[in-house]
């Protein structure tokens, strides 16, 4: 059974670096799908963030690209989410997820990351 | 980018009744469209893959249909516990997209 569970800091300042790690079990990252990140704010729809294949490759929403990276580590197989400049606008819950350049078949719980001074 | 258009935004029906919703993209993206089931402090669920391919363990009750830029989402007889809010998202050329979501409530 594939899990996925997001790890980091639940609070971060303004203008600083939200940066959030999802680690893989039951499913070795390197055997092939795209993995990333979809972001929920409080009471709002869903929003993809970016992804990435084992390989490096990546692709990002461009309405966040020039903020995000998203980087994978296939030794410890997981993979991360690197956010700079927040600010309230990028409070929201965070899913680590897979197959996310098509259909997301499996999905972390969620961490809520607070945006706040 | 692709956008979607989901409606309704909030839905009202009795146990037993025959739910549908829809999701139209702005531009055509085949069968490229997902059908997903949220409850409250919980992650997505997938339903329905590409456009009308039931995801293993789902009721059938839950169908899709469509293709192009105009899909459907259908409960065939509302449970109590299909009090959710569902979204569509479509896939193409390595991005996804969600429509803003359909809120169920029991009537």
């Amino acid at each position: 059974q594939v899990q996925l569970q997001e790890s980091g800091p639940g609070l971060v300042k303004p203008s600083e670096t939200l940066s959030l790690t999802c680690a893989v079990s039951g499913y070795s990252i390197s055997s092939g799908y795209y993995w990333g990140w979809i972001r929920q704010p409080p009471g709002k729809g869903l929003e993809w963030i970016g992804s990435i294949y084992h390989s490096g490759s990546t692709y990002y929403n461009p309405s966040l690209k020039s903020r995000v990276t998203i980087s994978v580590d296939t030794s410890k197989n997981q993979f991360s989410l690197k956010l700079s400049s927040v600010t309230a606008a990028d409070t929201a819950v965070y899913y680590c997820a897979r197959g996310i350049v098509a259909t997301v078949d499996y999905w972390g719980q969620g961490t809520l990351v607070t945006v706040s001074s | 980018d692709i956008q979607m258009t989901q409606s309704p935004s909030s839905l009202s029906a009795s146990v037993g009744d025959r739910v549908t919703i829809t999701c139209q993209a702005s531009q055509d993206i085949s069968n490229y469209l997902n059908w997903y089931q949220q409850k409250p402090g919980k992650a997505p669920k997938l339903l329905i893959y590409d456009a009308s391919n039931l995801e293993t363990g789902v009721p059938s009750r839950f169908s899709g249909s469509g293709s192009g830029t105009d899909f459907t989402f259908t409960i065939s007889s509302l449970q109590p516990e299909d009090i959710a809010t569902y979204y569509c998202q479509q896939y193409d050329n390595l991005s996804i997209t969600f429509g803003q979501g359909t809120r169920l409530e029991i009537k």
